[in-house]
Parts: C-alpha cells; sequence; structure tokens
C-alpha cells in the first residue's frame, strides 16, 4: 500500500466553475500521474510530475493544470469545467528510484460530473 | 495501429479454466505492467515486468522483450477474478506509459 488517497471521491458540478481535486500520497515517492478514463478510451494520461514544482503535459492536458508544492500533494484543477470533462479521475505513483523502476499505485478514483 | 495491443478484448470462462491474456507492443519499453480493475472500482498494480517471468499466487506474467510481446495467466480461475486486466509499457527515455485497451475477463461458477 503506497498510502495514496484521493480527494473528493465523487463532485457534482456546473459547467464553467472550477473544480480542484488532489492526490494525496505518504511515502515521498517522486513521480505522481494524473489519469482520466472514459468508456472506450481506457486510461489517458493528464498531467505528471517528476519532483516538487516539475511537471508536465500528457495527451489530455487541455482545460486541465496542475501543481505539486510539496512532495505529497499533486493538485488538478479544471479552470472552467465543461461537460466533456465529466469522468472518472485516478492519480497515480510511481515507487520506484526513476519511473522505469517503480511499481506503480493507484488512488481510489474521483468521479467528477460536470452538469 | 496502436502501439500496444492486447488481445483477447473479452474473455468468458469457466470456473477452473487456465486463462491467458496476451499483450504485445511495437515500441523499445523499459518495463511492462499488468494491472487488474474490477467492475467500479479501483485500479490495482499485479506485476511490473522487464524480463523474464514473475509469479503471485495463481497469477504468472511473462515477457519477451526479442518479440514484443507479454502474456498473463491464471491458473485455477475462480469467479473473483472477473474484471479488466489491463497491460501498459514504459517506453524508453520517457516518463509516460502507453496502455493497452483491457481484457474483460468474466469467469463464471
Amino acid at each position: 500500500d503506497a498510502g495514496i488517497t484521493q480527494s473528493p471521491r465523487h463532485k457534482v458540478t456546473e459547467t464553467g466553475t472550477p473544480v480542484t481535486l488532489r492526490c494525496h500520497q505518504t511515502e515521498n515517492h517522486r513521480y505522481m500521474y494524473w489519469y482520466r478514463q472514459d468508456p472506450g478510451h481506457g486510461l489517458r494520461l493528464i498531467h505528471y510530475s517528476y519532483g516538487v514544482k516539475d511537471t508536465d503535459k500528457g495527451e489530455v492536458s487541455d482545460g486541465y493544470s496542475v501543481s505539486r508544492s510539496k512532495t505529497e500533494d499533486f493538485l488538478l484543477t479544471l479552470e472552467s469545467a465543461t461537460s466533456s470533462q465529466t469522468s472518472v479521475y485516478f492519480c497515480a505513483i510511481s515507487s520506484g528510484k526513476s519511473a522505469d523502476t517503480g511499481e506503480l499505485f493507484f488512488g481510489e478514483g474521483s468521479r467528477l460530473t460536470v452538469l | 495501429k496502436n502501439e500496444v495491443e492486447q488481445s483477447p478484448q473479452n474473455l468468458t470462462a469457466q470456473e477452473g479454466e487456465f486463462i491467458t491474456i496476451n499483450c504485445s507492443y511495437s515500441v523499445g519499453i523499459s518495463a511492462l505492467h499488468w494491472l487488474q480493475q474490477h467492475p467500479g472500482g479501483g485500479i490495482v498494480s499485479l506485476f511490473m515486468l522487464s524480463s523474464g517471468k514473475k509469479k503471485h499466487g495463481r497469477l504468472i506474467a511473462t515477457i519477451n522483450i526479442q518479440e514484443k510481446h507479454s502474456s498473463l495467466h491464471i491458473t485455477a480461475s475462480h469467479p473473483r477474478d472477473s474484471a479488466v486486466y489491463i497491460c501498459a509499457v514504459k517506453v524508453d527515455s520517457n516518463y509516460q506509459l502507453i496502455w493497452g485497451a483491457g481484457t474483460k475477463l468474466i469467469i463464471k461458477p
């Protein structure tokens, strides 16, 4: 268990409102990821982080921003939520000293509905 | 063509059967992951492989780097093994993973 928690687990919001999802880990791992999972698409990478203040875009980063001011927290922000961002969001961490060597651990997911 | 292909997409079997799920990839990789996701549930890492074979309980994972192919085997399958099994590869010199589409496994009692 990598001590990874996501919050909130469920959220319903309206189009145009800002939303922040939080991923918190207790193990001090370097690599953290935000994915979204939609029917027919599998997991798609939104953003990832390889250290404090070190982040980069994934394949579906438009409309999302992230921040990592502390090792343990990786925040995903939707500045102005749209219905196309209705999805299940998963945070993941890699336990290794490099991204090549680490086992993956996932949070329980955050279900976001944008009305 | 997807860089990571899983087969079959769907598999239904009877309890006790030996199950094989395949993953083929077309890129150079440094590691391959097998993960499990139960319906409505979270995602659990089963194996991470860079060569050879790993075993955990009734699950066995193998990888052939030269052939760019990995298999996940389940021996003495049980209804609780019903889940989606996902293969993901860690591309050389890249932080990202490339994900397979998943194999939905149903084990009937």
